[in-house]
């Protein structure tokens, strides 16, 4: 099956830097690739996702890239505010039903 | 739309004793997962239902554990008996069940603990 490994398991970030993360995946079949942000106590919850078919993608702040070659794919967040603290699963699937998750990333955004 | 509900928010709970967990999800969608979350183990999927039937289950801890999805409204995950290993967050989500690697919606989860 699918193996997502993420790294960094934590990250600490004054404001206003960014913070990248990454993931890498096993299965070359992998076709679709979201991002979730869980604050504490809280529910996961889709921030960004790309698919195989796209290189990067981009939203306000935050944006993804993916390296199908390498198989590995990375969230990037610009001028990180102190809302931008979370737990943050990047995720692999081929296409179907089964997302496979990484262990996660803790960042903390220093005011 | 509510999103995806589930009930109760926190059990606590005696080793022995039988744990429903309940989940509604949103309406329309036809694909519904329950995950567990640990900090050792992360985000584990137990099951995935599709028009209400059970397609995937291999993820289900053992057989004290099982779920059910009587309509298409409506899921229950039964622990019984419990154990204090399960405690965890159980969390429901609910995509439209496309099959093309879609977004979960999660519910709010519930905090499950074991004494």
């Amino acid at each position: 099956g699918e193996n997502v490994e993420q790294h960094p398991s934590t990250l600490s970030v004054q404001e206003g830097d960014s913070a990248v993360i990454k993931c890498t995946y096993s299965d070359s079949a992998s076709n679709y690739f979201p991002w979730y942000k869980q604050e504490l106590g809280k529910r996961p919850q889709l921030i960004i996702d790309i698919r195989s078919n796209v290189g990067e993608k981009k939203d306000q702040r935050i944006a993804v890239t993916l390296n199908k070659t390498a198989k590995h794919f990375s969230l990037h967040i610009t001028e990180t505010q102190p809302e931008d603290s979370a737990v943050y699963f990047c995720a692999a699937s081929n296409g179907d039903y089964k997302l496979s998750f990484g262990a996660g990333t803790t960042v903390t955004v220093r005011a | 739309d509510a999103g995806v509900i589930q009930s109760p928010r926190h059990e606590v709970t005696e080793m022995g004793q039988e744990v429903t967990l309940r989940c509604k999800p949103i309406s329309g969608h036809n694909s519904l997962f329950w995950y567990r979350q640990t900090m050792m183990r992360g985000l584990e999927l137990l099951i995935y239902f599709n028009n209400n039937v059970p397609i995937d289950d291999s993820g289900m801890p053992e057989d004290r554990f099982s779920a059910k999805m009587p309509n298409a409204s409506f899921s229950t995950l039964k622990i019984q008996p419990s154990e204090p290993r399960d405690s965890a967050v159980y969390f429901c989500a609910s995509s439209l069940g496309s099959g093309e690697g879609e977004k979960l919606f999660f519910g709010s989860g519930t905090q499950l603990s074991v004494l």
